[in-house]
């Protein structure tokens, strides 16, 4: 069965550090380029993380120079890095599967993370 | 906050037809694909349009959509009950180097 499920979510305190797991199964996620895109509690969707098929990753503003996007290809995961959180970070964190030659169409999803940064 | 300005709610009754816009600029939609989810409250999204106008398989063809310069617009005909949720529009910017989405808009049947 081809899917994702994140893992790695919870609470933390402002300035500290998380990371979220994004398993995939059915498919390589280096060949793919794969995303975390995230939903602020009552809010719309906000695109983080991209890391291409090829290696390079780009990044939203936000996260840049707090957030490291990986993967691991024996294990076939994908990983986000976060480091110096704050209360504006707290989201439910999704992994999503790009379309092949389309970055921005998202067509597989997992069913996400919650992050909670407060004290 | 959001790249890409839609109305924040739209509404029909069933069998009715909606459309729903998607304001960008040159830099996403302009020079770019744009791409519909629906998201149903507490779901992760589902992808309902790609590539400006295509429909992934299992989609009913009662959702379409289309572009225009640096606009774009989803249409759901034959509204019916399940198609109450949220709708997304995105693209890529390539002035920010990332994905960018729309504001949302709350379909109510």
């Amino acid at each position: 069965e081809v899917r994702l499920v994140e893992s790695g979510g919870g609470l933390v305190q402002p300035g500290g550090s998380l990371r979220l797991s994004c398993a995939a199964s059915g498919f390589t996620v280096i060949a793919n380029d794969m995303s975390w895109v995230r939903q602020a509690p009552g809010k719309g969707l906000e695109w983080v993380s991209v890391i291409y098929s090829g290696g390079s990753t780009d990044y939203a503003g936000s996260g840049k120079g707090r957030f490291t996007i990986s993967r691991d290809y024996p294990k076939n995961v994908v990983y986000l890095q976060m480091n110096f959180l704050t209360a504006e970070d707290t989201a439910v964190y999704f992994c999503a599967r790009a379309l092949p030659r389309d970055r921005s169409a998202w067509y597989l999803w997992g069913q996400g993370t919650l992050v909670s940064v407060s004290s | 906050q959001s790249v890409l300005t839609q109305p924040p709610s739209a509404s029909g009754t069933p069998g009715q037809r909606v459309t729903i816009s998607c304001s960008g600029g040159a830099s996403n939609i302009g020079s770019n694909t744009v791409n519909w989810y629906q998201q149903v409250p507490g779901t992760a999204p589902k992808l309902l349009i790609y590539s400006d106008v295509q429909r992934p398989s299992g989609v009913p063809d009662r959702f379409s959509g289309s572009k225009s310069g640096t606009s774009a617009s989803l249409a759901i005909s034959g509204l019916q009950s399940e198609d109450e949720a949220d709708y997304y529009c995105s693209s890529w910017d390539d002035s920010l180097m990332g994905g960018v989405f729309g504001t949302g808009t709350k379909v109510t049947v």
